[in-house]
């Protein structure tokens, strides 16, 4: 959707760094997501945040982690204890929890 | 906890044909949401149910809630290169969980 943003399209990085992936709304939506899909398989929620300057862990949180600074950016850091990062990174927004999510355009990161 | 399961998990039809793709819940639902993924892309927002029983439809696709609002079903008509995707159902309970999708493929 145009009003998510998601940089950049594809990530390369080394076994054993920290990567950030960028995710900035310009929908006025309080909640944001993050989402892992890995090939064939569904979506497996990592964090979300419901409001600014609070967030909760989803179904595998584990080597991730998120700020909500802001209520337009919600940043996520995948770290090296994230035994297996490569995947396909999805942020999604919604006025509300519960409510209609709209995803980004979505990162490809990829760890060698 | 709440847990939403959609079958078949891939689905090959041939063109002009028709299918369904269902979608369960262990829990009775609030809603329940529909998304489509083409190949290569995001999920995009299909549509939402919220009553007992209820049909919707968008063109070929038809969407139906059961009675007791803890399963759905997406049913597409005489099948098109464009349906091509994965299809996710989204189950509000405590919170929106996806269910694996249908991956549809589709033979000229």
């Amino acid at each position: 959707d145009g009003g998510i943003t998601q940089s950049p399209k594809y990530l390369f990085r080394k076994e054993g760094q920290n990567v950030t992936l960028s995710c900035e709304q310009n929908l006025n939506h309080d909640a944001m997501y993050w989402y892992r899909q890995d090939p064939g398989q569904g979506l497996r929620l990592i964090y979300y945040s419901q409001i600014v300057n609070d967030f909760q862990k989803g179904d595998i949180a584990e080597g991730y982690s998120v700020s909500r600074e802001k209520k337009e950016s919600f940043p996520l850091t995948v770290t090296s204890a994230q035994k297996n990062p490569t995947a396909f990174y999805l942020c999604a927004t919604s006025w509300a929890p519960k409510e209609t999510q709209y995803f980004g355009p979505g990162t490809r990161l990829l760890v060698l | 906890g709440q847990q939403v399961m959609q079958i078949p998990q891939y689905q090959h039809v041939q063109e002009g044909e028709d299918f369904t793709t269902y979608c369960n819940s262990s829990t009775t639902l609030s809603n329940i949401q529909w998304y489509k993924q083409r190949p290569g892309g995001h999920p995009v927002f299909l549509i939402q149910l919220v009553k007992s029983g209820e049909v919707k439809k968008q063109k070929r696709l038809t969407f139906q809630f059961g009675e007791a609002k803890k399963n759905s079903s997406l049913h597409i008509t005489a099948t098109q290169t464009t349906d091509v995707g994965t299809y996710f159902c989204a189950g509000n309970d405590y919170k929106l969980s996806f269910g694996a999708g249908t991956t549809v493929t589709v033979r000229a």
